[in-house]
């Protein structure tokens, strides 16, 4: 299986900072790589597929780059309604493995 | 208005069994590949299973395979989780979610889950 690594594990940050969240796989996927946004007790929502395109309806204020081993999903400019959990997920191959997340809180 | 709502949670004895619904509506289910999906209490997202649009081809995680069945009724928009030899480690929050498929420059496609339902409980304790 194809192994999914995020960090940070948290990170605090001001509104209007700009955050980066990193995702390394433990091989080559491409650029076979989504993001998705989970809030407290709320199902996941995608935000980015294929690394680097923007889902329907998502604030442009969030990107992703990467391609092969090393992701990035960046906020441009964090407002209080991203207080979340975020995950990486490859779609590279079954299974379609999830990093552990990372908790983004407001400082 | 696209939804997925599941159903058949609840609390059961290790070793008991339970039955996890899914209802479509909103869009066309048989074109899509469906997926199962679980989060225990404080943990991260763990694929559980996949189906096919026609129910012709499953897949599963290690951790569940030989003890839980995915299938579906094309006819009722309804994806099921048959969970059997439940154990105290499938406690979680099973969330059903849509495959979308986008194709890539170059060939092939990418996939991603775009919808998902709000999730039903699953509680496996004595």
């Amino acid at each position: 299986d194809i192994q999914m690594t995020q960090s940070p594990f948290s990170l605090s940050a001001s509104v209007g900072d700009r955050v980066t969240i990193t995702c390394r796989a433990s091989q080559r996927i491409s650029t076979y790589l989504n993001w998705y946004q989970q809030k407290p007790g709320k199902a996941p929502k995608v935000l980015i597929y294929a690394a680097s395109s923007l889902q329907r309806g998502v604030p442009s204020r969030f990107s992703g780059s990467g391609s092969g081993t090393d992701f990035t999903l960046t906020i441009s400019s964090l407002q209080p309604e991203d207080i979340a959990t975020y995950y990486c997920q490859q779609s590279y191959t079954m299974p379609r493995t999830f990093g552990q997340g990372t908790k983004l809180e407001i400082k | 208005e696209v939804q997925l709502v599941e159903s058949g949670g609840g609390l059961v004895q290790p070793g008991g069994s339970l039955r996890l619904s899914c209802a479509a509506s909103g869009f066309t289910f048989s074109s899509y590949w469906m997926y199962w999906v679980r989060q225990a209490p404080g943990k991260g997202l763990v694929w559980v299973s996949r189906i096919k649009s026609d129910a012709s081809s499953t897949s599963y995680a290690d951790s569940v395979e030989g003890r839980f069945i995915i299938s579906r009724d094309n006819a009722e928009n309804s994806l099921f989780l048959q969970m059997d030899s439940l154990r105290a480690e499938d406690t979680a929050v099973y969330y059903c979610a849509r495959e979308e498929r986008v194709a890539a420059a170059g060939g092939g496609s990418y996939y991603y889950m775009d919808v998902w339902g709000k999730g039903t409980t699953v509680t496996v304790s004595s």
